[in-house]
Order: C-alpha cells, then structure tokens, then sequence
C-alpha cells in the first residue's frame, strides 16, 4: 500500500502568514508521529497521537504550534504568525502502535514538507 | 544540548573503504535505533537495538549497542557509493518519555 504522504512538498510563506501542513499515515497505524529538521540537524521530535490525542504538547516549540488529528488517521500541523526560525522540514511519521509514547515496531517517515519563511 | 552525539559529522571516503560512526550520550537508552536519510527523503530504519552489548549485521553493516546501552556504533566494511546518506541515530528515553535523534553523520563515499 502506500506509503505516508506529506503536503505540501514545499511551502514559501511570509512572516506573519499561518500555515498548515498536512500528513497521511499508512493505513492501519493507530500512532503518528512530527518532527522538525532544521538544515544539518538532526531531527527535533514535536508531538505524537495515539489515535486522536496527544498525550504531551510540551515538544512543540512554542504556543504558535498546534496539531490535531481526526478520525484517527490525517494530521494536520498548524503553524500561527510564521516567524523565519520555523524554516526547516517537517516530518511525519507513522508506525502499528506504541507504548507510553514509545514507538511499537518501526516508523515510516514521509517525505517531509520544506517550510520556508521569508 | 543534543542528548544524542554522533561523530563525525562528516565523512568522506572512498569505495573500498571500511569506517564506523559513533552514537553516544550520558543518558541509557531504553532502545537505539539507526536510520538512513537521503535528500528530499524522510528517514528509514535501518536496525533496532534493545539489549546492551548487542550486536547485528545487516549485509555490509554492523551494529553495536554499549553494554550500558549508552552509546553503539555503526560500522560499514568496503562502503560503496549507496551507502552515501546521512546516519541517523535516535533513541528512546524513557525518562523524556521522547525520542531523541543525534545530529547525524554525513557521508559521502566516492566511486
């Protein structure tokens, strides 16, 4: 089946501006997971859902970060008043299930959304 | 503060060559996982470790998890130019209920 998928590939906003970005997991994986990767780092673990609720928001970055998940499948990460330190890709992932946040067998990744804020 | 420390950060080698790349911290990790990320692409697993001082191969690769499951190794006999990619490590802790990822070592191996 397919894999995840993340949309837009690429978005240029200006600051100030919201955005959203949007994640598909696989079929079947109750556990979804956001992350951020600025340029040469690794990456920065955001939020999780199990189902449709995160248990820990305290990941996000600031109150202008927020993520919700409906129907226990499509993601969304909204981002408020964009500011240029929000530039970086974010990542989706998914997997099977987890425990107490950690992941149950093995995440698959999207491909990512670059987010740049001019 | 990374939790994770991967060294190098960069590696540049020639096909042929064997290195190893290092994933350490302060902190024990519940599990230890090593990803390969190509460009414009998101991560992908390449092994799991739970146990100290275990050890596992995949093909070309091996992989070692520290006794006290606070640092492991990834080591690539004869690298070809596939294996270039950045390497990932990230590990669970139990404590930050989180998972954390190192800021990956960059390599390039040419032909």
């Amino acid at each position: 089946g397919a894999g995840v998928s993340q949309s837009p590939s690429n978005k240029v906003t200006e600051k100030g501006k919201d955005v959203e970005l949007r994640c598909d997991p696989i079929s079947g994986h109750t556990a979804l997971y956001w992350y951020r990767q600025s340029l040469g780092q690794g990456l920065e673990f955001l939020i999780y859902f199990q189902g449709n609720s995160a248990p820990d928001k305290s990941g996000l970055p600031s109150d202008r970060f927020s993520a919700e998940r409906t129907g226990g499948s499509v993601s969304t990460l909204t981002i408020q008043r964009t500011q240029q330190e929000d530039s970086a890709v974010y990542l989706c992932a998914s997997s099977l299930g987890l425990s107490s946040g950690r992941p149950l067998y093995e995440q698959y990744f999207g491909p990512g959304t670059r987010l740049t804020v001019t | 503060t990374q939790l994770l420390e991967q060294s190098p950060q960069f590696l540049s080698i020639q096909e042929g060559e064997n290195l190893t790349v290092y994933c350490n911290s302060s902190s024990v990790f519940s599990s230890l996982q090593w990803y390969r990320q190509e460009p414009g692409e998101g991560p992908v697993l390449l092994v799991t470790v739970v146990t100290g001082g275990e050890v596992k191969k995949l093909k070309r690769l091996t992989f070692q998890f520290g006794d006290a499951r606070k640092d492991s190794s990834l080591h690539i006999t004869a690298a070809q130019p596939g294996d270039t990619g950045l390497y990932l490590c990230a590990g669970w802790f139990p404590n930050n209920n989180d998972m954390r990822f190192g800021a990956g070592t960059r390599l390039t191996v040419k032909p």
